[in-house]
């Protein structure tokens, strides 16, 4: 399985822009990148998601590099409710009968 | 809206004792999975289930069964439990159609003495 590497900790100023690397060199052509979020004492949540392209929602967007063995998850404004720990994941169909692996994500630390 | 619910949510053991987690979700999604996760850890896939009466294992089994006797629920058994298996239970459940994202419940924090 493609794995993907991040950061362990992040810290970030409120309402100022976090960018959020994640690599995955391994990635074949048929992984979606996935993006999820766990805010403390929560189960994760699903942030965004995307396969080459840039992809913007309203919780964030997903800048994924030309050769899409890097991607970087961009929070444009946080806020102190954005601290959470997040997590990079790959997927690849057919979808559902996978076994997602979160690994340890980076916790993002917003200073007030 | 409910989504993926978890019951309970907090529970002590003592070990050799056994119980069950119970997971429910309403939205009709075909395959459902338990994880578990430490401190300080990601989390580790116990079981999962792509449909009703079907389980698999995951990557850390030993200790726990399943069982998903309707669509809607599945049950997470620990038949003597260990100390080890103090961890936070996670249900999520996937829709089978197209690259939907998984919904996870709030989690049991579950505590083994």
């Amino acid at each position: 399985d493609a794995k993907t590497t991040q950061p362990n900790s992040m810290e970030s100023n409120e309402e100022e822009p976090v960018h959020l690397p994640c690599n995955h060199s391994t990635i074949s052509g048929t992984d979606y990148i996935h993006w999820y979020r766990q805010l403390p004492s929560q189960g994760p949540e699903y942030v965004i998601h995307g396969l080459t392209s840039n992809v913007n929602n309203r919780m964030a967007s997903l800048a994924i590099a030309e050769d899409r063995k890097s991607s970087t998850l961009i929070l444009h404004r946080a806020t102190l409710r954005d601290a959470a720990v997040y997590y990079c994941i790959l997927r690849a169909p057919p979808f559902g009968n996978e076994k997602l692996t979160f690994g340890t994500g980076t916790r993002l630390t917003i200073i007030p | 809206n409910a989504g993926v619910t978890q019951t309970p949510k907090f529970r002590v053991l003592k070990t050799g004792q056994s119980m069950t987690l119970l997971c429910a979700q309403d939205m009709n999604h075909e395959y459902m999975y338990w994880y578990r996760q430490d401190p300080g850890m990601g989390l580790r896939l116990i079981h999962y289930s792509v449909g009703e009466g079907t389980t698999a294992k995951g990557e850390v089994p030993d200790g726990y069964n399943v069982s998903r006797l309707k669509k809607q629920n599945f049950l997470l058994g620990l038949e003597s439990a260990a100390p080890s298996q103090t961890s936070v239970y996670f249900c999520a459940s996937i829709s089978v159609e197209g690259n939907q994202p998984q919904h996870f419940g709030d989690g049991t924090r579950l505590s083994i003495l």
